[in-house]
C-alpha cells in the first residue's frame, strides 16, 4: 500500500515550457486534490476532483489544467510555465465522505526559470 | 470563502515546555478542523483533527480545543521534544457537496531547543 505517489520529485522548466505532474493513489479514495505550497502561504488548492469524472477549480487555478484519468489517477498540467509557478506541488486524496482527512503525496519541487 | 489565520508564524520553546498554536476562521459553517505536521522536506501529515460537535480532543501529548462562538481553535503540545520541531498547519473545512474543501493557515514553525 503505497498511499499517494507523485512523479517527478524535482523538475526544472524554462518559461513557456509545458509539463504534466502525475499522481496516483491506491487507497480507493474518491476525492483527489492538487495543492501548491509557497513560503509563508500555507497550502493553496489549485484544482480538485470530488469523484471520478468531475473536476473543479480551487483557490488558484489560473495557468493549470487537470485530468481525472480514472479513480486512481489525477494529473496536473502546466501548458506554458511561468516563474510565478515555481513552487512545491502536493497531490492529496481523501475518502468519499465529507470532511475526511487528506493523505498527501511526497511533493514535486518545480522551478521555472 | 473561508479565511484561516494562524499565529504565531514561528515559535521557539525549550524541551519539556508546552507549545500553543492558535487559528481563527471566518466561515461559521466550517465544521472540521484538522492539524497537519510537516517536517523539513517531507509531506504534511495529519496529527489530530476535531469536528464542530466536540470542544476538545486529546491524543497523548497533543490536544486541540475549539471555540465555535469565537471561531478559533488551538493546538496544544505538552512536554515538547526535539522531534516535535516542524511546521504545523491548521485548516478549516465547510460542509459542502464538493467534498473536503480545506482552507489552510499560513503555518507555524516550531523549534524545540534541547
Amino acid at each position: 500500500n503505497a498511499g499517494v505517489t507523485q512523479t517527478p520529485k524535482f523538475q526544472v522548466l524554462k518559461t513557456g515550457q509545458s509539463m504534466t505532474l502525475q499522481c496516483a493513489q491506491d487507497m480507493n479514495h474518491n476525492s483527489m486534490y492538487w495543492y501548491r505550497q509557497d513560503p509563508g502561504m500555507g497550502l493553496r488548492l489549485i484544482y480538485y476532483s470530488a469523484s471520478e469524472g468531475t473536476t473543479d477549480k480551487g483557490e488558484v487555478p489560473n495557468g493549470y489544467n487537470v485530468s481525472r484519468l480514472n479513480k486512481r489517477e489525477f494529473s496536473l498540467r502546466l501548458e506554458s510555465a511561468a516563474p510565478s509557478q515555481t513552487s512545491v506541488y502536493f497531490c492529496a486524496s481523501s475518502e468519499d465522505r465529507l470532511n475526511s482527512p487528506l493523505h498527501f503525496g511526497n511533493g514535486t519541487r518545480l522551478t521555472v526559470t | 470563502g473561508e479565511n484561516v489565520e494562524q499565529h504565531p508564524s514561528t515559535l521557539s520553546v525549550q524541551e519539556g515546555d508546552s507549545a500553543v498554536i492558535k487559528c481563527t476562521y471566518s466561515d461559521s459553517a466550517s465544521n472540521y478542523f484538522p492539524w497537519y505536521k510537516q517536517e523539513l522536506g517531507k509531506r504534511p501529515q495529519l496529527i489530530i483533527d476535531i469536528r464542530s460537535n466536540v470542544g476538545e480532543k486529546k491524543d497523548q501529548r497533543i490536544a486541540v480545543t475549539l471555540n465555535k462562538t469565537a471561531k478559533h481553535f488551538s493546538l496544544h503540545i505538552t512536554e515538547t521534544q526535539p522531534e516535535d520541531s516542524a511546521v504545523y498547519f491548521c485548516a478549516a473545512s465547510g460542509n459542502n457537496n464538493a467534498g473536503n474543501m480545506l482552507t489552510f493557515g499560513g503555518g507555524t514553525r516550531l523549534m524545540v531547543k534541547p
